[in-house]
């Protein structure tokens, strides 16, 4: 079926403001991951999150990010009064299990002013 | 904690070149390695995995990568590039035994290939 799927592709948004970033996984995958990928620190993971299990958020750069997963499926990233140093891509992966690959979106390019 | 290394930010190749990129990683345990590719304008793409078994594992579009335990290394190999090939290459890691399911990746290395 389809990929992984993400929106918006673009959002440009001012400091200061609240965003929200959608992934929409694999149909029947029960992880779901999110990435950032910014220049100078090249991709570095956020959190993750396998079926009813706890997330594990070891990779959120504050407590300005969280995210959620409702039903199983999508998931949403926010990010509460974001700053400059937040522009970057935001990618979503999943896949069937624990060891199987990750199948990677097509990301979302986060512009903060 | 994993980490990745790849030595080789930037490679300029002419088309039918050998390309070696390289890849360590440090990790205490037992790892699945990767390599994925981001061409020009689109997402990441798996080339290919190492999970057990063989460690000279094969991808696609001709890449195979070599996992040599004792060096931490997973270098990644194609006997002849072609242009298509310009692309940035990834290496990462997922650390089994306690590091959880999150990949590592290592910087990524922009490959040009030129004709």
């Amino acid at each position: 079926g389809a990929g992984v799927s993400q929106s918006p592709s673009n959002k440009v948004t001012e400091k200061g403001k609240d965003v929200e970033l959608r992934c929409d996984p694999i149909s029947g995958h029960t992880a779901l991951y999110w990435y950032r990928q910014s220049l100078g620190q090249g991709l570095e993971f956020l959190i993750y999150f396998q079926g009813n299990s706890a997330p594990d958020k070891s990779g959120l750069p504050s407590d300005r990010f969280s995210a959620e997963r409702t039903g199983g499926s999508v998931s949403t990233l926010t990010i509460q009064r974001t700053q400059q140093e937040d522009s970057a891509v935001y990618l979503c992966a999943s896949s069937s299990g624990l060891r199987t690959e990750q199948f990677f979106g097509p990301g979302t390019r986060l512009t903060v002013l | 904690a994993q980490s990745v290394s790849q030595h080789n930010h930037h490679v300029i190749l002419s088309e039918a070149a050998s390309l070696e990129l390289g890849c360590n990683y440090s990790y205490g345990g037992t790892v699945n390695l990767f390599w994925y590719v981001q061409y020009p304008g689109q997402h990441l793409q798996l080339l290919l995995k190492y999970f057990s078994g063989d460690p000279l594992v094969k991808g696609i579009k001709g890449f195979e990568a070599e996992f040599i335990k004792s060096k931490f290394s997973f270098n990644l190999r194609k006997p002849s590039v072609q242009w298509s090939d310009t692309a940035e290459y990834f290496c990462a890691v997922k650390g089994i035994t306690g590091g959880g399911n999150k990949l590592t990746f290592g910087t990524g290395t922009q490959l040009k290939v030129e004709l």
